[in-house]
């Protein structure tokens, strides 16, 4: 199953930019790009996919380098509701997502 | 619209107890899966379902998990003879529409992911 590493823990101050990193070294090239957050006591939730080009959508942007090995997850303007794991996840198709350990966001008020 | 839902959302079992975990995925999905999260992991796959067929139960730890799906619809996770190690965050996620299945051309389709089940062997 492909991997993908994120450093464990950020924080970030309340309504700044958040650039969360994620490394995709085994991606494959039918893989998507995806991003899962996990709020507190809650289920994973779907934030954010794409393949080659950025991505932007209601919930955050998603900027993915020419050679697929990296992407950064942006958050334009956190806020408290964004503290969160942040999982970013290789995936095609109907497969099962493979998740890391993810990134624990702290965002300071 | 409805969510995934599941029940109980806290189980306490004995060693050695059974336990039944109940998904009730969106209406209409044909794709159920089941993960289990220890205490600060992620998610960990355990089995998959396309419609009523098992078709991938690869990540069952033992052959004390037992899952099922009958009709299609609801699924429920069993747990035979509960162990300490069994304790953990059960989690149901369903996705894929019957049309999106079949014309399925792309590569992507989200999992919407319900509570989970917080399971505590003691």
């Amino acid at each position: 199953d492909a991997k993908t590493t994120q450093p464990n823990s950020m924080e970030s101050n309340e309504e700044e930019p958040v650039h969360l990193p994620c490394n995709h070294s085994t991606i494959s090239g039918t893989d998507y790009i995806h991003w899962y957050r996990q709020l507190p006591s809650q289920g994973p939730e779907y934030v954010i996919h794409g393949l080659t080009s950025n991505v932007n959508n209601r919930m955050a942007s998603l900027a993915i380098a020419e050679d697929r090995k990296s992407s950064t997850l942006i958050l334009h303007r956190a806020t408290l509701r964004d503290a969160a794991v942040y999982y970013c996840i290789d995936h095609f198709g109907n497969e099962k997502l493979t998740f890391g350990t993810g990134t624990r966001l702290t965002i300071i008020p | 619209g409805a969510g995934v839902s599941q029940s109980p959302r806290y189980k306490v079992a004995k060693r050695g107890q059974d336990v039944a975990l109940r998904c009730d995925p969106i209406s209409g999905h044909v794709s159920l899966f089941w993960y289990q999260q220890a205490l600060g992991q992620g998610p960990e796959f355990l089995t998959y379902f396309q419609n009523e067929a098992q078709l991938d139960k690869s990540g069952l730890p033992s052959d004390r998990f037992f899952a099922e799906r009958p009709e299609g619809s609801v699924s429920t996770l069993k747990i035979q003879r509960t162990q300490q190690e069994d304790s953990a965050v059960y989690l149901c996620a369903s996705s894929f529409t019957a049309d999106s299945l079949f014309f399925h051309l792309s590569s992507y389709d989200e999992q919407y992911f319900g509570p989970g089940t917080r399971l505590t062997v003691t």
